[in-house]
């Protein structure tokens, strides 16, 4: 079974510039989840969608940040414009549905904002 | 608000002996609890799971071990192999909202051969 795939794998940009992630989750599961894990630190929950509806995305800057996941597969992220302190691990994770407890994470985008 | 803690950063165990990583936890709202596995450059992977309703839960060499009472669950590695090497993040879920995963700041575990 193939696993969650992200690309790319890093990615550097200047400030005020934008960039923008892709995921495939796991065929058949409905829940995906994008984290950021700034080093030093766990994975921090950005989003959630259930198929390509938006569960929960309190913790998602809203000014800068924005997701999708047109046709409840794969999904994108995007930072426009980027600062500094947001470099970090951008991690995509899925899970069969929002109860199932195990989440299944991809290898993440490395991004450096200099 | 960290509401999931690992308090040790770093931990050396030599192979063959037990690894025993620790993690705390605020919110009585979780219900599942979760240890993940991270290697350099990989996302992290799932490695044990325990529900509330349970105090202990066994896969061959890992076992986690939850208090409820004390807010505290363990995770045990017997024996220790070098391969184990990584680092260990705790995690929880919240049964209220939208069921989501916090996580604690991670250990990193040497196994000295």
């Amino acid at each position: 079974e193939a696993g969650v795939a992200q690309s790319p794998r890093y990615k550097i940009i200047e400030k005020r510039q934008s960039v923008a992630f892709w995921c495939n989750p796991i065929s058949g599961h409905a829940t995906l989840y994008w984290y950021q894990q700034i080093l030093g630190q766990g994975p921090k929950l950005l989003i959630q969608f259930q198929n390509n509806g938006v569960v929960d995305d309190s913790q998602l800057p809203k000014d800068r940040f924005s997701a999708e996941r047109l046709k409840g597969v794969d999904s994108t992220l995007k930072i426009q414009p980027a600062k500094l302190e947001d470099s970090a691990v951008y991690l995509c994770a899925s899970s069969l549905d929002r109860v199932s407890g195990e989440q299944y994470f991809g290898p993440g985008t490395r991004l450096t904002v200099t | 608000d960290q509401q999931v803690k690992q308090n040790s950063p770093s931990l050396s165990v030599q192979e063959g002996r037990i690894s025993i990583l620790n993690c705390d936890y605020t919110n009585s709202m979780f219900d599942y609890f979760l240890w993940y596995k991270k290697y350099p450059a990989e996302g992290p992977t799932f490695l044990i799971s325990i529900s509330s309703i349970k105090d202990k839960n066994e896969d061959g060499r890992f076992t986690v071990f939850l208090n409820k009472s004390a807010k505290h669950l363990s995770l045990h590695i017997v024996p220790s192999q070098p391969g184990d090497s990584a680092v260990y993040f705790c995690a929880a879920r919240d049964q209220t909202g939208a069921n989501n995963l916090f996580f604690g700041t991670g250990t990193r575990l040497t196994v000295i051969p």
